[in-house]
């Protein structure tokens, strides 16, 4: 069974920094391209980044490029998503996400955690 | 950038009876059209892919089809535990950044 676990959320003021974990099991996650995306308070969901199967290729939405980073551990089946300067509108529970296979859309998803960026 | 538009905003069915949910593209995407439950507190859930295809273990009750801009998902029966906020994306073109989900359609109890 494919499960995903995310952690690292909390209480950040802005402009600060926080990094997010994706512990992942139960597949071989070497193989998997994975996601992470967003949900801000009552709003609807936001893609937000990406990252290959070999760490090589990123993706980023306009509204975090050049301020988050995407990275990958295979050795330890993990994701990361490195957050910096930290806006209020960054707020959100944050979801790892891992497609179905190629051409598929986002099948398995973790239960998310919670960024909150206030002063 | 391609916009899914989900209408109503907000359905109110009765258990037992069916509900219809709809979701346009502004522009054509073939079948790369993906369906979503979401209940308060969880994370979202698959139910639909390729604009038609039920995941493993979705019941039958849950339905998708359409192509091009016009999907719909089609719940028969509600039961309780379908009352929730439903979102559909599009996945049509590569990378990511392509993709795009509707601002939902929240399925209430009437």
């Amino acid at each position: 069974e494919v499960q995903l676990a995310e952690s690292g959320g909390g209480l950040v003021q802005p402009g600060g920094s926080l990094r997010l974990s994706c512990a992942a099991s139960g597949f071989t996650f070497s193989d998997y391209d994975m996601n992470w995306l967003r949900q801000a308070p009552g709003k609807g969901l936001e893609w937000i980044s990406h990252i290959g199967s070999s760490g090589a290729t990123t993706y980023y939405a306009d509204s975090v490029k050049g301020r988050f980073t995407i990275s990958r551990d295979d050795a330890k089946n993990s994701l990361f998503l490195q957050m910096n300067s930290l806006r209020a509108e960054d707020t959100a529970v944050y979801y790892c996400a891992r497609r179905g296979g190629s051409y598929l859309p986002f099948q398995h998803w973790g239960q998310g955690t919670l960024v909150s960026v206030s002063s | 950038e391609i916009v899914m538009t989900q209408s109503p905003a907000t359905l109110s069915v009765s258990p037992g009876e069916r509900a219809t949910l709809s979701c346009r593209a502004s522009q054509s995407i073939s079948s790369a059209l993906a369906w979503y439950q979401q209940k308060p507190g969880q994370a979202p859930r698959l139910l639909i892919y390729a604009a038609s295809t039920r995941v493993t273990g979705i019941p039958v009750r849950f339905s998708g089809s359409g192509s091009g801009t016009e999907f719909t998902l089609t719940i028969n029966s509600l039961q309780s535990e379908d009352f929730a906020v439903y979102y559909c994306l599009q996945y049509n073109k590569w990378p990511p950044s392509e993709f795009s989900f509707g601002q939902g359609t929240k399925l209430e109890i009437k």
